[in-house]
């Protein structure tokens, strides 16, 4: 089975602090995502990448950047944390090349709450 | 941009009953249609995948069905069960773009 994991379940920050969501897949997917999702607004992709060192922006990537320096690891830093930050964040992985081609597989996610 | 609506939001049926999930979409060009599961406080769970050449696919007691001319997809559950009750989530591609658009979700309970 697909493994896809992210390092906290739950996280506080304060605003203004330098904050790191990390995600891992063990399936040596190409492509890997970050999302956020929030109540009746569903999820919205942040960024994603499709190989190592490669990283597109998606519908929602301000105030935010990754990294990706191997292929299993996809990292989300927000800068500079705000409090309109607060929210659930997703970390999915897959093959295809396109977003649709093949299911997406999801970590628990991080439920990260700034002060 | 694609846009992916999914009515009611919320669904509650006492157990046994079959039940429809609808999920509708308004760009027809597409590759593929999934349908997902979340249960509170967690990730999703992929459970079927619809590429745009095929009408329908199935997995035990779901069936997926997908007309992409008239921009809708149906998930029927039979039988449900008290363990069905989660959120379902829908989502699709658009030809073009490098990431799925998703619904907000049908929560489902199912009421022993």
């Amino acid at each position: 089975d697909v493994k896809v994991t992210q390092s906290s379940r739950y996280l506080v920050k304060r605003t203004g602090e330098k904050v790191f969501l990390e995600c891992v897949q063990d399936m040596d997917h190409e492509n890997m995502f970050w999302y956020r999702q929030d109540p009746g607004l569903g999820l919205r992709l942040i960024y994603f990448s499709y190989d190592v060192k490669m990283k597109e922006k998606g519908d929602i990537p301000e105030g935010y950047s990754v990294s990706r320096e191997k292929k299993e690891r996809f990292s989300l830093i927000l800068e500079s944390a705000s409090t309109n930050q607060t929210s659930m964040y997703l970390c999915a992985s897959g093959e295809g090349s396109a977003a649709g081609d093949q299911p997406q597989h999801f970590g628990d996610g991080t439920r990260l709450s700034i002060l | 941009k694609q846009e992916v609506t999914q009515i009611p939001a919320a669904l509650s049926v006492p157990e046994g009953e079959n039940l429809v999930l609808n999920c509708s979409f308004t760009d027809s060009a597409i590759y593929n249609l999934q349908w997902f599961r979340q249960d509170p406080g967690k990730g999703l769970t992929s459970l079927l995948l619809i590429q745009s050449s095929q009408r329908e696919q199935t997995s035990g007691r779901l069936n997926a069905s997908l007309d992409k001319s008239s921009g809708r997809s149906t998930l029927y559950i039979a039988a449900s069960q008290p363990g069905d009750s989660a959120t379902y989530l829908c989502a699709t591609d658009q030809t073009g773009a490098n990431n799925l658009f998703f619904g907000t979700g049908t929560r489902l309970t199912v009421i022993p």
